[in-house]
């Protein structure tokens, strides 16, 4: 079974700008987690997508959101892109969320200029 | 506020050894932990997890440890192998949501 996909792996933008990253869930997964990671601040919850809704979100400004489609792909953007959004982003799936175990994907490497 | 630490930032253990990495918690709210192990370049990948109605839980070469009574987890691995090389995180279930401690990384010494 493949893994947890993710798209693009890594990405350069520029202060102001916008961006779309996407995530492919293991395959009969329906909830999708979105996750950043820095050095100062480790790994943090962005929010959780199941059946299309968001089901749980962390503490981050409205500028991040995500969606995810009927079959279970989900993306997440970041609008109006700070330098301190640079950062990995991962994705992991899992069955249905809550005690499930959770399947990362390698990330994408977000460095904004 | 409530988070879930770690005791060291980086350990460095003898091939061979046993490895012994510790977490601290500080909502006893919390039922549920789990623990990540992240190699360069990858994703976190689960190790084990363990509910709170446990004190001891084993895998592969793995055990995890819960203190309720001093909100401590640990993980130790048996044998310390070369690719046990990473940074290993301790993360409990809080609300359905995961709450990540920093990490320590894992040093294996030959």
């Amino acid at each position: 079974k493949a893994g947890v996909t993710q798209t693009p792996r890594y990405l350069i933008k520029t202060r102001g700008q916008q961006v779309t990253l996407s995530c492919s869930p293991i395959s009969g997964h329906r909830s999708v987690s979105w996750y950043q990671q820095t050095p100062g601040q480790g790994l943090q919850f962005l929010f959780e997508y199941f059946s299309e809704t968001q089901r749980n979100k962390g503490n981050f400004p409205g500028r991040f959101s995500g969606r995810q489609f009927s079959n279970s792909r989900s993306e997440m953007n970041v609008s109006t892109l700070e330098l301190g959004d640079s950062a990995l982003y991962l994705c992991a799936s899992s069955l249905s969320g809550g005690l499930d175990t959770q399947y990362f994907g390698p990330g994408t490497r977000l460095t904004v200029l | 506020g409530e988070s879930v630490g770690l005791h060291l930032p980086t350990l460095s253990v003898q091939e061979g050894d046993n490895s012994i990495i510790n977490c601290a918690y500080s909502n006893s709210a919390s039922d549920y932990f789990i623990w990540y192990k992240q190699e360069s370049g990858k994703g976190p990948q689960f190790i084990i997890d363990i509910r709170s109605n446990m004190d001891k839980r084993q895998g592969q070469r793995v055990t995890v440890l819960l203190n309720k009574t001093v909100k401590h987890l640990s993980l130790q691995i048996a044998a310390t192998q070369p690719g046990d090389s990473a940074v290993y995180f301790c993360a409990e279930n809080r609300d359905d949501k995961i709450i990540f401690g920093k990490g320590t990384r894992l040093h294996i010494l030959p």
